[in-house]
């Protein structure tokens, strides 16, 4: 079965740093997604993404946030200059054109800014 | 963003019990969704729902989407330890992105 593919599983990384967390979506799907979790609280929407566009975005989702297809298959958010609040599981997702509302999550990355 | 209050929070039952969780929102949703995380993983959808009044099976799982369409609930026929984990219900909002409560926390005692 297709499924929602990320690396790295967990990234470490020191204050101020930049990072790029990858997701390969599943392939026939046009529509991507980023959400994240900080520990103990809900999923939260970050990104949608559809056409080499970014189609809706959060208020979390400032300036130090970007993100890109680079290739046919993969998906990156990058965050510039990391925050200790930025720790958190970043979740990417990827759905149908036409089924936007039933999104496949993959296992997540586990970002932790020290 | 729209709310979505699950409830309980936590549910600890004996196996072979039965179960019923809930997820309600005061706004109307297009559609809902249900998960399920366990620690450290990605959520796994388990259903969408979509029209008012609908009822999904997913083998000892059933689901149901309120008439109004702001709630839903999820029934567990004889619980097996398997199904302890984290459910999530999410409401399609917007454009594209989902509004997650903060999840029914179910154990499943052997």
């Amino acid at each position: 079965e297709p499924e929602v593919t990320q690396t790295p599983s967990h990234q470490v990384t020191q204050m101020g740093q930049e990072v790029i967390l990858r997701c390969v979506p599943i392939s026939n799907h046009l529509y991507f997604y980023w959400y994240r979790q900080i520990l103990g609280q809900k999923v939260e929407f970050l990104v949608s993404f559809y056409n080499n566009e970014i189609s809706e975005k959060s208020e979390i989702f400032d300036d130090q946030f970007s993100v890109e297809r680079p290739d046919g298959s993969n998906f990156t958010l990058k965050i510039r200059s990391t925050k200790l609040e930025d720790s958190a599981m970043y979740f990417c997702a990827s759905s149908e054109l036409t089924r936007r509302d039933t999104q496949y999550f993959g296992p997540g990355t586990r970002l932790t800014v020290l | 963003t729209q709310l979505l209050e699950q409830s309980p929070q936590f549910l600890s039952i004996q196996e072979g019990e039965n179960l019923t969780v809930y997820c309600n929102s005061s706004s109307v949703f297009s559609s809902l969704q249900w998960y399920r995380q366990e620690p450290g993983e990605g959520p796994v959808l388990l259903v969408t729902v979509v029209t008012g009044g609908e009822v999904k099976k997913l083998k000892r799982l059933t689901f149901q989407f309120g008439d109004a369409r702001k709630d839903s609930s999820l029934h567990i026929t004889a619980a097996q330890p398997g199904d302890t984990g984290l459910y999530l219900c999410a409401g399609a909002e917007g454009n594209n992105r989902l509004a997650f409560g903060k999840g029914n926390q179910v154990v499943v005692i052997p």
